[in-house]
């Protein structure tokens, strides 16, 4: 069974920094690319970023452009989103997926981020 | 690639019919899914591809449509498909443009 599960949200205050962990079992994660979307209260989802198998390339949103870095570690099965220079928008649960050709079949149960001083 | 759903809200009875729309503001080709999400669960692929049923999804879910316009129908409307559905674009750019998501479009109980 696919899981994936993500951890290291909380409170912090704006301008502040974030490590978000997302760990993946069930499948081969070395196989595919990974994705971050997040849900900002009363609104949409929203894509975030995406990282390809060895971690080469990746893909962001404006929004969250030259802040945020997508990592991983295939070694760990694990999958990073760092956060910096947090915005009070950037409050949101933020969810893990795996990337299959573009669509999301797997998803994590997603962390809150809330940004507030 | 900017991405439009309509109607922001549908509301229907169970039994019905539901028809959702969403547009793309250049082609996308097939590069098209649509997910369900309900309050404080993972959102859940339905279809991609634009007509591929995913894995388990009960066969009153369809999808249609290429290109700029696609719809999501759900024949005959269950108790449990009361949600927000969103759809999302992939299509593979030789740049940095992002995937993006519609604004959703809410199916609740008339």
């Amino acid at each position: 069974e696919v899981q994936l599960v993500e951890s290291g949200g909380g409170l912090v205050q704006p301008g502040g920094s974030l490590r978000l962990s997302c760990v993946a079992s069930g499948f081969s994660f070395s196989d595919y690319w990974m994705t971050w979307v997040r849900q900002a209260p009363g609104k949409g989802l929203e894509w975030m970023a995406n990282i390809n198998h060895d971690g080469s390339e990746t893909k962001y949103v404006d929004s969250v452009k030259g802040r945020f870095t997508v990592s991983r570690d295939n070694a760990e099965d694990s999958l990073y989103l760092q956060m910096t220079n947090l915005r009070v928008e950037d409050t949101a649960i933020y969810y893990c997926a795996r990337d299959d050709y573009g669509d999301l079949p797997h998803w994590g149960q997603g962390i809150l981020v809330t940004v507030s001083s | 690639i900017v991405m439009t759903q309509s109607p922001a809200t549908l509301s229907v009875s169970p039994g019905e019919r539901a028809t959702l729309s969403c547009r793309a503001s250049q082609s996308v080709a097939n590069n098209l899914a649509w997910y369900q999400h309900k309050p404080g669960q993972a959102p859940r692929l339905l279809i991609y591809g634009a007509s591929t049923r995913a894995t388990g999804i009960p066969a009153r879910f369809s999808g249609s449509g290429s290109g700029t316009e696609f719809t999501l129908t759900i024949s005959s409307l269950q108790s449990e498909d009361f949600a927000v559905y969103y759809c999302q674009q992939y299509k593979p750019q030789y740049n940095d443009w992002p995937f993006t998501f519609g604004p959703g479009t809410r199916v609740d109980l008339q």
